[in-house]
C-alpha cells in the first residue's frame, strides 16, 4: 500500500497540458524533496524531476514539478503521443524511514 | 554514464530464496553520497521500494519486507545483491536495481533494465 496518492489516469489532447497530483503527508512530501519518474510499458522507470522541481540533463522543459505543503504536482505541456506513459512520484518518509512511491498515473493523449 | 545490470535466476521455487545481483559499470559503487537500491514491480502494478545500501554496508529496508530481505554489497566487484527468503507467488515481479542519490535528498537517477522473477514450482 502506498502512502502517496495519485490519480489513476489523466488525459488531454495533443498540444495541451496535463497535471498530475501527488498527495502525501507532513512526514514525507511535507518534509522531503519529491522526485518524479516516467515509465513506458516494458521499460525501466526514468528520472524526470528531482528535488521537487529540478530536471536532469536531457529532460525537456515541457516537464515541470512543483510542491506546496503535503502535495506535489507534475506538469506536462505541449503534450504529444510520445508522452503516453505511467508517471510515479516518490519521496522519503521520515516516520516510516522508508522510501515511498506514489500509486502511479497513466497519461493518455486523446 | 553509470550503468546497472541485474542478473540472477528468472524462476524460483516457492519457499526458496530469491537472489539477484546488480553490477555497476562506468562508476564506482564507493561513490560518496550515493546509495544503491532495489525496487520491484508486480505485473501491471506500481513501483515498490525494497531497500537501499551504502558501500559501507549501511542499509534501509521496506518495513513490509524487512523480515525476509537482505541487501549486501561487494565493493571489490562493484556489485550489490538482493536476497529475499521464503518467497511465494506474491514475490513474482520485475526487479530493478538503481543508484540512489541520498543526502539531503532521495531520488533514483540511474536504473537497470530490470529482471523478471517468477515464483513457481
Amino acid at each position: 500500500q502506498s502512502v502517496l496518492t495519485q490519480p489513476p489516469s489523466v488525459s488531454a489532447a495533443p498540444g495541451q497540458k496535463v497535471t498530475i497530483s501527488c498527495s502525501g503527508a507532513s512526514s514525507n512530501i511535507g518534509t522531503n524533496y519529491v522526485s518524479w519518474y516516467q515509465q513506458f510499458p516494458g521499460t525501466a522507470p526514468k528520472l524526470l524531476i528531482y528535488d521537487d522541481d529540478e530536471r536532469p540533463s536531457g529532460i525537456p522543459d515541457r516537464f515541470s514539478g512543483s510542491k506546496s505543503g503535503t502535495s506535489a504536482t507534475l506538469g506536462i505541456t505541449g503534450l504529444h503521443t510520445g508522452d503516453e506513459a505511467d508517471y510515479y512520484c516518490g519521496t522519503w518518509d521520515n516516520t516510516l524511514s522508508i522510501y515511498v512511491f506514489g500509486t502511479g498515473t497513466k497519461v493518455t493523449v486523446l | 554514464q553509470v550503468q546497472l545490470q541485474e542478473s540472477g535466476p528468472g524462476l524460483v521455487k516457492p519457499s526458496q530464496t530469491l537472489s539477484l545481483t546488480c553490477t555497476v559499470s562506468s562508476g564506482s559503487i564507493r561513490s560518496g553520497g550515493f546509495y544503491w537500491g532495489w525496487i520491484r514491480q508486480h505485473p501491471g502494478k506500481g513501483l515498490e521500494w525494497i531497500g537501499h545500501i551504502y558501500f559501507s554496508g549501511n542499509t534501509y529496508y521496506s518495513s513490509s519486507l524487512k523480515s525476509r530481505v537482505t541487501i549486501s554489497v561487494d565493493t571489490s566487484k562493484n556489485q550489490f545483491s538482493l536476497n529475499l527468503t521464503s518467497v511465494t507467488a506474491a514475490d513474482t515481479a520485475m526487479y530493478y536495481c538503481a543508484r540512489v542519490k541520498m543526502a539531503t535528498t532521495n531520488f533514483f537517477d540511474y536504473w537497470g533494465q530490470g529482471t523478471l522473477v517468477t515464483v513457481s514450482s
